[in-house]
């Protein structure tokens, strides 16, 4: 069955304890990408990857970082997380990307900075 | 960075009522999107346009991506209460970046 799979689903933790949010894709994507979702703002997109150790800034980057050792991972690192960083986060995978019928997302992970 | 307009924000409709949603962009996307997040899960893929002027239909879902490319428009008919949740246009454009709309969310009433 293809999946992307995403831990944890929920996490609380308090500023600047850094922490990661795992990504893995069992479709053997080349595309991989994270988004932060907020009320009112929808989803946007905080980097993401071509392929295997190929990054890219997307729309909000900032306190944020990404590695892509592996073409199934995509770890989402926040070094010193921030209240405003309180979120939910989704990571998604394209098969196709031009084609819009090969796009996955992830089940999402709350995030709770306190 | 970018976001897509989408509107309405919000609708409350009754059982049995057609939809209209829209979204419209200041740039030119070659591909839109059509999501339906529901409570708890991430978006799922409804319908994708991939040319200007196409209409693309999946069971009671219609969607149309406009001539000028900057806009499309998804429509749902006879609404059930299953179609309640929130649902995003998105436009795929350079480097396979999917720029997101603010989500339009439905209710459904008996």
């Amino acid at each position: 069955e293809a999946q992307v799979t995403q831990n944890p689903r929920y996490l609380i933790t308090v500023t600047g304890k850094k922490l990661t949010v795992t990504c893995s894709q069992n479709m053997n994507h080349e595309y991989m990408s994270w988004y932060r979702q907020d009320p009112g703002l929808g989803l946007r997109q905080i980097y993401y990857s071509m392929n295997v150790e190929v990054t890219d800034k997307g729309d909000v980057p900032e306190g944020y970082k990404v590695s892509r050792k592996e073409k199934r991972n995509f770890p989402l690192i926040l070094e010193s997380p921030s209240p405003n960083q309180t979120s939910l986060y989704f990571c998604a995978s394209i098969g196709r990307p031009r084609a819009g019928d090969e796009q996955y997302f992830g089940p999402g992970t709350r995030l709770t900075v306190t | 960075g970018q976001q897509l307009n989408q509107s309405p924000q919000s609708m409350f409709i009754q059982e049995g009522e057609d939809v209209s949603m829209n979204c419209t962009s200041s740039s030119i996307f070659n591909t839109w999107l059509w999501y339906k997040q529901d409570p708890g899960e991430g978006p799922v893929l409804l319908i994708a346009l991939y040319k200007a002027g196409e209409l693309t239909s999946n069971g009671r879902l219609t969607a149309q991506f406009g001539i000028t490319r900057k806009d499309s428009f998804l429509n749902i008919s006879a609404s059930i209460p299953s179609d309640v949740g929130i649902y995003f246009c998105a436009g795929l454009g350079t480097a396979s970046k999917l720029t997101f709309g603010t989500g339009t969310r439905l209710q459904v009433t008996l």
